[in-house]
């Protein structure tokens, strides 16, 4: 079990371009999450995925954004025309579920974004 | 809906002597508790966990909480914080009926360890 992994750590991009965030969940774990955390607050939801269904995104998720996890496994945060106000830290935590209860919720090291 | 209040944003506290980080929570129904920490540019790492059964839970590297219904509140203690537990605390609470177990964060306390 290698954890939870993010690419990239870091990325800097202009104004207007588009980013694209990769992460790879704790292998056979069913539910993957998405996190955006600014500076000097917690960590907020985004939206989050049953194997490759989304079942639910925030309101904080604008049409800007889409998230995608093609065939249950890694999952894919795209921004498109990127803003200064996406600068942030995205984290993904992936967990397995059943019907019982929650599991625990396992984090990667996030993607620090910054929009210049 | 659900909400955390870390009341302290930074607690400074000499190396060896206790500490506490307070955590109160909001919510209209039964929840599950947690407490996350994050050290300098890293991810979020669980310390514990509070889901049902005794209310004082023991975690990894010496902190324990206790789920206090009464009060609302899940407090963070170590009786003899070292110099590693430098970083960020996040308090956190799960609605439990809601199977989407979507996580709500408070701000987060940030422990200084002063040698």
């Amino acid at each position: 079990d290698t954890g939870v992994s993010q690419d990239p750590r870091h990325k800097i991009t202009k104004r207007g371009q588009n980013v694209t965030f990769r992460c790879d969940p704790i292998s056979e774990h069913n539910r993957l999450y998405w996190y955006r955390q600014t500076l000097g607050q917690g960590p907020e939801f985004l939206t989050y995925f049953q194997n490759e269904a989304q079942l639910e995104k925030s309101r904080l998720l604008s049409d800007r954004f889409s998230a995608e996890r093609p065939k249950g496994s890694f999952s894919t945060l795209e921004i498109q025309r990127t803003e200064q106000g996406d600068s942030a830290m995205y984290l993904c935590a992936s967990s397995s579920r059943d019907y019982r209860r929650q599991e625990t919720q396992y984090f990667g090291p996030g993607t620090r974004l910054l929009v210049l | 809906a659900q909400s955390v209040t870390q009341l302290d944003s930074q607690v400074p506290v000499f190396e060896e002597a206790p500490v506490e980080l307070r955590c109160n929570y909001s919510s209209s129904v039964s929840v599950y508790l947690f407490w996350y920490v994050q050290y300098p540019n890293q991810g979020l790492q669980l310390l514990l966990k509070y889901l049902s059964g005794s209310t004082l839970v023991k975690g990894i590297n010496g902190f324990e909480a206790e789920f206090n219904k009464s009060q609302t509140s899940f407090h963070l203690r170590k009786p003899s914080v070292h110099i590693s537990d430098t970083a960020e605390y996040f308090c956190a609470v799960s609605d439990r009926g809601n199977r989407d177990d979507k996580i709500i964060f408070g701000k987060g306390t940030r422990l200084h360890i002063l040698p």
